[in-house]
């Protein structure tokens, strides 16, 4: 079935320093591709989705690309602050079922010093 | 909209109780998740519904839980008995339909479940 592998955590970084977290996925068809992020104590909120490839979401100065040669949606971002920290999780629509149905990663945590 | 409230947001019971999780969607929306998050599985989807009722179960782990929608603003997951393996925090989400453009999830705070 569809799924979705993250870079296992933690990654800690110093403030201002350039972020990779890596997913990959497998899926039959041809998902829609998410970022959410979940802030301590807080339910997970969208932070960027691509929908089809070669498609690049963005938002708060993160990015990632829909890339279907190597089944990959990295998120980036070029200079992380302290208030990113948090866990992100990537995620597909499973276009088998509801398409709305989200398969996530397991997560993966971010810390960020100042 | 005060998007997606559960409710309680923490719950400390003992092993054999019944629990009860609560669930009330963003207005209008059509579809309603629960999910679980555990450190060793991550997040995983249990149930959702459409429409008040329920369309895929399969990620229900056994017959101890138990999930309704008896209208359009309020849903329940119910453990009975509960065991300390279902220690987690459980999510309910909700969206507003099919399609591409309505993918997005929203999801609630959450609900600390602590079996003891």
């Amino acid at each position: 079935g569809d799924s979705v592998t993250q870079m296992e955590g933690p990654v800690t970084l110093s403030e201002e320093a350039f972020l990779t977290i890596n997913c990959t996925y497998t899926a039959t068809g041809y998902p829609s591709l998410f970022w959410y992020v979940q802030y301590p104590g807080e339910g997970l909120q969208l932070l960027l989705k691509a929908t089809k490839a070669d498609d690049k979401g963005s938002n708060k100065g993160f990015e990632a690309t829909y890339r279907k040669e190597t089944t990959s949606f990295h998120l980036e971002k070029g200079s992380v602050q302290v208030s990113d920290s948090a866990v992100y999780f990537c995620a597909l629509s499973d276009h088998g079922g509801a398409t709305n149905k989200l398969i996530f990663g397991t997560g993966t945590l971010l810390a960020v010093q100042p | 909209d005060a998007g997606v409230i559960q409710s309680p947001r923490h719950e400390v019971t003992e092993m054999g109780q019944e629990v009860t999780l609560r669930c009330k969607p963003i207005s209008g929306h059509d579809y309603l998740f629960w999910y679980r998050q555990t450190m060793m599985r991550g997040l995983e989807l249990l149930i959702y519904f459409n429409n008040n009722v329920p369309i895929d179960d399969s990620g229900m782990p056994e017959d101890r839980f138990s999930a309704k929608m008896p209208n359009a603003s309020f849903s329940t997951l119910k453990i009975q008995p509960s065991e300390p393996r279902d220690s987690a925090v459980y999510f309910c989400a909700s969206s507003l339909g099919q399609g591409i453009a309505n993918e997005k999830l929203f999801f609630g705070s959450g609900t600390q479940l602590s079996v003891l």
